[in-house]
């Protein structure tokens, strides 16, 4: 069955520029996290949906990051008015159930900043 | 906080050998534990999962030993092959409602012909 995919895979952005980032998880997974994968780094979490509710968005980095997830399916990451910091590789993970379960990755999309 | 630590940024090993990657946590709440291999231009791949009422879990040619003493956990990969080679992480659930990943900065895996 297909994984967890994401697009688009490599973009490169302008300082400045907004971006907005997909990911399509798992069929049927009801949670949907999003990290964060400097270069040489774990990734670190941003972001967290049961369905369609942001149940935790401790881990983003400021208020220019914005996750949305409006049919409890697809998610998009957006980031606004980029910033060179902002480049890295960004993880979409899904899980079936709601607190545990195993964590099934995307391939990421590697943004880099201009 | 939660905090994960690697011992190694970097290990390399004859094919064949076995190795053995270790990690430290510093959050004795934790209570799930997983190791993740990443390949190059990949996600993080799931290894094996050990629980903390577990001391020792056996995959396929893997095994993962905690330590809740010492807050450490290993890897150990028998007889290991080029196909190993990448980056292997150990990550903890996160104690938080979310139960989040918190993931250590990796050990590179390099196997040597």
């Amino acid at each position: 069955g297909a994984g967890v995919s994401q697009s688009p895979r490599y973009k490169v952005a302008k300082r400045g520029q907004d971006v907005a980032l997909r990911c399509d998880p798992i069929s049927g997974h009801v949670s949907l996290f999003w990290y964060q994968q400097a270069l040489g780094q774990g990734p670190e979490f941003l972001t967290y949906f049961q369905n369609e509710a942001q149940l935790d968005k401790s881990g983003l980095p400021s208020d220019r990051f914005f996750a949305e997830r409006p049919e409890g399916s697809v998610s998009t990451l957006k980031i606004q008015r980029t910033q060179q910091e902002d480049s890295a590789v960004y993880l979409c993970a899904s899980s079936l159930v709601g607190l545990g379960g195993e964590q099934y990755f995307g391939p990421g999309t590697r943004l880099t900043v201009t | 906080g939660e905090s994960v630590g690697l011992h190694l940024p970097t290990l390399s090993v004859q094919e064949g050998d076995n190795s053995i990657i270790n990690c430290a946590y510093s959050n004795s709440a934790s209570d799930y534990f997983i190791w993740y291999k990443q390949e190059s231009g990949k996600g993080p791949q799931f290894i094996i999962d050990i629980r903390s009422n577990m001391d020792k879990r056996q995959g396929q040619r893997v095994t993962v030993l905690l330590n809740k003493t010492v807050k450490h956990l290993s890897l150990q990969i028998a007889a290991t092959q080029p196909g190993d080679s990448a980056v292997y992480f150990c990550a903890l659930k996160g104690s938080g409602s979310a139960r989040q990943l918190t993931f250590g900065s990796g050990t590179q895996l390099t196997v040597l012909p």
